[in-house]
């Protein structure tokens, strides 16, 4: 079963308007972070923002936004005001367990990606 | 710019050749990846470094071999690859120590194609 899971293959937004990417996960710790990458064409993903799940306060990061809600296991990105340089795939991950004691707490697990297009 | 740089950034290669993917951080990272991506795919774990030693490693073919010679080097050395190795080559670090978020820092990538 899909740990990450992204519904929405591919987005449009206008210009300067807001747009949501969702994102569903699925585990069974209770200590986990979920992160945003954002990956333009030339390659480089880039980290945009970071949702513990002991954290009470939705995280924000500038234009980024990320509306956690736990019991319903969403973390959806939430960018605001869209400009044409967002327009690239996105990747929801999700790392499991806490401490730095090696094996599976190194592993972030990625979602398939959401391509954004923003239309001038 | 990124922090993670890697070279090179394009790399074609015949299946007989040797060749070598580097990446180098100086952000006192300690724990070092590689993510292999195929295109319109999320990238896939291939290896973890921690402290210079190997942590992880994802049922890679042997014909993919990591090398970690410092806290700021990683290196992917390549032999006998096939067509279907032909995928951007991610390079990641991260800080090590409990507390922290986890979040992994991307090098731009090296894109290799096997001919």
């Amino acid at each position: 079963a899909q740990k990450i899971t992204q519904t929405q293959p591919g987005m449009f937004v206008q210009e300067k308007e807001a747009v949501t990417l969702d994102c569903t996960y699925d585990t069974s710790d209770q200590s986990y972070g979920l992160f945003w990458y954002k990956q333009p064409s030339s390659g480089e993903m880039i980290f945009l923002i970071y949702q513990g799940s002991y954290d009470e306060q939705n995280a924000t990061e500038g234009r980024y936004s990320l509306n956690f809600q736990k019991a319903r296991k969403s973390a959806n990105l939430v960018i605001s005001a869209s400009q044409l340089g967002d327009s690239a795939m996105y990747f929801c991950a999700m790392r499991e367990g806490q401490g730095w004691s090696g094996g599976s707490n190194y592993k972030l697990t990625f979602g398939k990606g959401t391509l954004l297009t923003v239309n001038p | 710019d990124t922090e993670v740089t890697q070279t090179p950034k394009h790399l074609v290669m015949g299946m007989t050749n040797k060749k070598s993917l580097k990446c180098e951080q100086h952000m006192g990272h300690r724990a070092m990846y590689w993510y292999k991506q195929k295109a319109k795919k999320p990238p896939e774990l291939m290896f973890v470094y921690s402290y210079e030693k190997l942590s992880i490693n994802e049922s890679v073919p042997s014909r993919f071999s990591p090398e970690c010679p410092n806290s700021s080097l990683l290196n992917l050395h390549l032999h006998a690859l096939q067509p279907e190795d032909s995928a951007l080559y991610l390079c990641a670090s991260s800080q090590d120590w409990v507390g922290s978020t986890g979040e992994l820092f991307f090098g731009e990538g090296s894109r290799l194609t096997v001919l």
